[in-house]
């Protein structure tokens, strides 16, 4: 089955303690994205990927890192975390680019304290 | 950097009828998709239309686009309460862009 698996599903954190959120896609997409989505801010990209070893910011960078060290996998990754992470976080990837239909995982709920 | 905009941001409908959702955009872009989110889920894909195609259509949903009004409308027919959810336009920009920018949805509730 086609999908975008996300881990974990839901984390409970603490300030400061490094944390990796992964996810994998099955479809061979070049395109990889990860979003946050905040109540009454809707979805904004972090960072995105157009392949293998290239990754660029998207609107909402600041203290987060990512890698695409492989095509299938995106691990988003934050070094320091702090209570304004907390958010709802999905990932997603698309065929080609954002041209063609992207496809979502079911999201990591991530709270920090 | 928010590129579309929904309206309404809430919509409250009785089961059977037509649900309308407006999407206005800023600057050119080579598609615009729809996508559905129930509560707290991963976003699902609707339909995706090109900047030349002026309307589409996938089961209950027809989707139109208007370049020279930078805005989208998706309507849903016979609406059903299983069409509770939100519903996002999101758009690419011509010129280069590689990111997809989502709008901040519509809240719609269809009641039985």
């Amino acid at each position: 089955e086609a999908q975008v698996t996300q881990n974990p599903r839901y984390l409970i954190t603490v300030t400061g303690k490094k944390l990796t959120v992964t996810c994998s896609q099955n479809m061979n997409h070049e395109y990889m994205s990860w979003y946050r989505q905040d109540p009454g801010l809707g979805l904004r990209q972090i960072y995105y990927s157009m392949n293998v070893e290239v990754t660029d910011k998207g609107d909402v960078p600041e203290g987060y890192k990512v890698s695409r060290k492989e095509k299938r996998n995106f691990p988003l990754i934050l070094e320091s975390p702090s209570p304004n992470q907390t958010s709802l976080y999905f990932c997603a990837s698309s065929l080609s680019g954002w041209n063609t239909e992207a496809f979502f995982g079911q999201g990591t709920r991530l709270t920090v304290v | 950097s928010q590129q579309g905009e929904e309206d309404p941001q809430a919509l409250s409908i009785q089961e059977g009828e037509n649900a309308t959702m407006n999407c206005s955009y800023k600057t050119s872009i080579n598609n615009l998709q729809w996508y559905r989110q129930n509560s707290g889920r991963g976003l699902v894909h609707l339909i995706l239309i090109r900047s030349n195609e002026r309307e589409k259509h996938s089961g209950r949903l027809r989707v139109t686009l208007d370049t020279s009004k930078k805005s989208s409308s998706l309507l849903i027919t016979a609406s059903r309460a299983a069409d509770t959810a939100s519903y996002f336009c999101a758009t690419d920009a011509r010129g280069g862009s590689e990111k997809l920018v989502f709008g901040k949805g519509t809240k719609l509730t269809v009641n039985p």
